[in-house]
């Protein structure tokens, strides 16, 4: 298995407060990604990265931004949470595409509830 | 830009019958694709990728896929069901125009029934 750990795997949080969430990588990948999992919607892309400092967003980054100041880590914040950000987020992980198709490696997921 | 549509929700069959879910993609590009699989309350793992070295692409777990470009189709099959194979997939594509992002369908949850 690809090492990546997602910090905290549970978090019950209340609306308005700031929940950040930690994805850190031991592969030493270029890429990596914030997904959120919710019914009937599949993955969709957050935010990601493409080195350290360099990131942009994804479909459903509003209400979400990420920093990357170390090539492992790859943190998720909600800089104020609302209910509509209960969802179970995912990081992801992919090599560099100069040789060819690569596939992404996932995390555990951190399921967040925002009461 | 790209897009993959999974034309099956859900999908039940029983132990020992054919797997068949399916996947259409829409690329503007020479596409990337895979097949992932999500077991209840746990990560994605890969299935198979296509890497345009063979259309038809092998798997773990006994699974196949096949990529038609003049349908636009990546499904997954499996000859023989088994119990270990509920779970939700997913298919996806790589979006090789240069922003580093992947697609995702919406899924299709698979049943096996004894």
């Amino acid at each position: 298995d690809a090492g990546i750990t997602q910090s905290p795997r549970h978090k019950v949080t209340e609306t308005g407060t700031p929940v950040t969430l930690r994805c850190h990588q031991t592969e030493n990948h270029r890429y990596m990604y914030w997904y959120r999992q919710d019914p009937g919607h599949g993955l969709r892309l957050i935010h990601y990265s493409y080195g350290v400092k360099d990131t942009d967003k994804g479909e459903v980054s509003d209400g979400y931004s990420v920093s990357r100041s170390k090539t492992e880590d790859f943190l998720l914040t909600l800089e104020s949470a609302t209910s509509s950000q209960t969802s179970v987020y995912f990081c992801a992980i992919s090599e560099s595409r100069t040789s060819g198709v690569n596939e992404q490696f996932f995390g555990p997921g951190t399921r967040l509830t925002v009461l | 830009a790209q897009s993959v549509t999974q034309l099956d929700s859900h999908v039940s069959v029983s132990e020992g019958t054919p797997v068949l879910l399916r996947c259409n993609y829409s690329s503007s590009y020479s596409p990337s694709l895979f097949w992932y699989v999500q077991h209840p309350n746990k990560g994605l793992q890969l299935l198979l990728k296509y890497t345009s070295a063979a259309t038809l692409v092998k798997g773990i777990n006994g699974f196949e896929a096949e990529f038609k470009k003049s349908e636009t189709s990546f499904h997954l099959t499996k000859p023989s069901a088994h119990m270990s194979d509920a779970a939700e997939y997913f298919c996806v594509v790589s979006d090789d125009s240069g922003t580093y992002k992947y697609i995702f369908g919406t899924g299709t949850r698979l049943k096996v029934l004894a």
